[in-house]
């Protein structure tokens, strides 16, 4: 099946910093989703990017399919940015099931 | 009021009880899915139902079975919960057609002593 890794797994921040987080996949895909898992477990959808560039606040994301990579910017990080984020792929030769990678442990300190 | 839910949110059993988790959605999409976390990881498919009477399999799914009643509603089941399937559990749902975002529910923290 299709490998999705991400990095790092874990990462400190003091506030006001600025961080890239990165997922690789191996295969070709229709379409890639961010979510944030805040402290208190739920999923929050951050984009659905299969390719390009957007913005929301704060964070900004970037899928370049043809490299099989996408990057999810932090800038100015806030306490509240602490959680685990996930990138989560689906391939339509997998009957469009989502493939979540391990996920990248954020710690934001004030 | 949020467009998936799940209930109960939290619960706790014992070893050898029949659980349900229940899911229910506000979106119209035909897709329901059912994750399974365990504590540092990420989430695992246990079941994806693509429509009623389409009901199909994912990665973890022995021990458990679903019901789809409904378009709206996706039930998960425990038949004889043990305490390896402690886990969080989430609901998701996705439109059809090529292009589709998975939206997620608040998650059921379900631990089996």
């Amino acid at each position: 099946g299709i490998q999705v890794e991400q990095s790092p797994p874990d990462l400190i921040l003091q506030e006001g910093a600025n961080s890239t987080l990165r997922c690789n996949f191996s295969d070709s895909v229709n379409n890639l989703q961010w979510f944030h898992q805040n402290p208190w477990g739920q999923l929050i959808n951050l984009f659905y990017i299969p390719s390009g560039t957007k913005q929301n606040g704060r964070l900004s994301a970037t899928t370049v399919a043809t490299e099989r990579y996408s990057l999810l910017y932090i800038s100015s990080s806030q306490t509240t940015d602490s959680g685990v984020y996930f990138c989560a792929v689906e391939l339509r030769s997998n009957d469009y099931k989502l493939s979540f990678g391990a996920g990248t442990t954020v710690t934001v300190r004030a | 009021d949020a467009d998936v839910t799940q209930t109960p949110r939290n619960r706790i059993t014992k070893t050898g009880k029949r659980i349900m988790l229940e899911c229910s959605q506000t979106k119209g999409h035909d897709r329901m899915y059912w994750y399974r976390q365990d504590p540092g990881l990420g989430l695992q498919l246990i079941y994806y139902s693509f429509d009623v009477k389409d009901i199909n399999k994912g990665e973890i799914s022995d021990g458990y079975s679903v019901s789809r009643q409904a378009q709206a509603k996706f039930s998960l089941s425990l038949e004889s919960a043990i305490p390896n399937q402690t886990a969080l559990y989430f609901c998701a749902t996705r439109s059809s057609g090529e292009v589709g975002e998975q939206f997620f529910g608040p998650g059921t923290r379900l631990t089996v002593l």
